[in-house]
């Protein structure tokens, strides 16, 4: 399966501020996920972000909030813009993984998580 | 619509004991299901899946999981809890290119 490098793995931020967070994968994939995971609770999926296109965010979830890009096939940024409190949580990227020829399915592999807290 | 219920948010098994993690979905279509568990401080990883085939599915760790569809189930299972088997565990459905999560399993092992 694919192995995501996030970075970075955790930080504390002023609130108003920015933090970009990156996801490298070391194989192309087409779709790839941003996540939010709040303290104690499960995961909720802010968007897709497929390589070549604008961004498809869920409800809930803005882009001038959350801007992404995705400039090529192996790499994604999310960006948590003007950070208040209530954005301190995990964010997770994970990748749809298929195999090659005949389309045998894989699942989803995530990366390691970037644990932020805005303070 | 498609969901996914995991019953008990924490659950506490004596060490050696057996573990069973409860989860139910609703689905329209055939699902694609998971199991993926998060230690402290980690990301998630894949402890099994379920897309087609045989409905007990093997996984890492000594955990397996029974499709069960006539009770929209897949059941987590592992005959004997080691302490490191402490960890969240969380059920999920592939609902067209997105995971439906359940609200998480803590699992508690006591020693």
């Amino acid at each position: 399966s694919a192995v995501i490098s996030q970075k970075p793995s955790r930080d504390i931020c002023q609130r108003g501020t920015s933090l970009t967070i990156q996801c490298q994968v070391d194989s192309q994939v087409t779709m790839m996920f941003w996540y939010r995971q709040q303290p104690g609770q499960s995961l909720t999926l802010i968007a897709t972000a497929n390589q070549g296109s604008e961004a498809t965010y869920e409800s809930g979830f803005v882009i001038d909030k959350f801007p992404i890009s995705r400039p090529n096939l192996t790499f994604s940024t999310l960006t948590v813009s003007n950070m208040s409190p209530e954005d301190s949580s995990i964010y997770l990227c994970s990748v749809e993984e298929n195999g090659g020829q005949g389309g045998a399915y894989y699942g989803y592999t995530f990366g390691s998580g970037t644990r932020l807290t805005v303070v | 619509a498609q969901s996914v219920t995991q019953l008990g948010s924490h659950v506490s098994v004596s060490e050696g004991a057996l573990v069973l993690l409860r989860c139910n979905y609703s689905s329209s279509v055939p699902p694609y299901l998971f199991w993926y568990v998060q230690y402290p401080n980690q990301g998630l990883q894949l402890l099994l899946k379920y897309t087609t085939g045989a409905t007990l599915v093997k996984g890492i760790n000594g955990f397996e999981a029974e499709f069960k569809k006539s009770e929209t189930s897949f059941h987590l299972t592992k005959p004997s809890a080691h302490m490191s088997d402490a960890a969240e565990y969380f059920c999920a459905l592939d609902s067209n290119y997105q995971l439906i999560w359940g609200a998480g399993t803590k699992l508690i092992i006591k020693p």
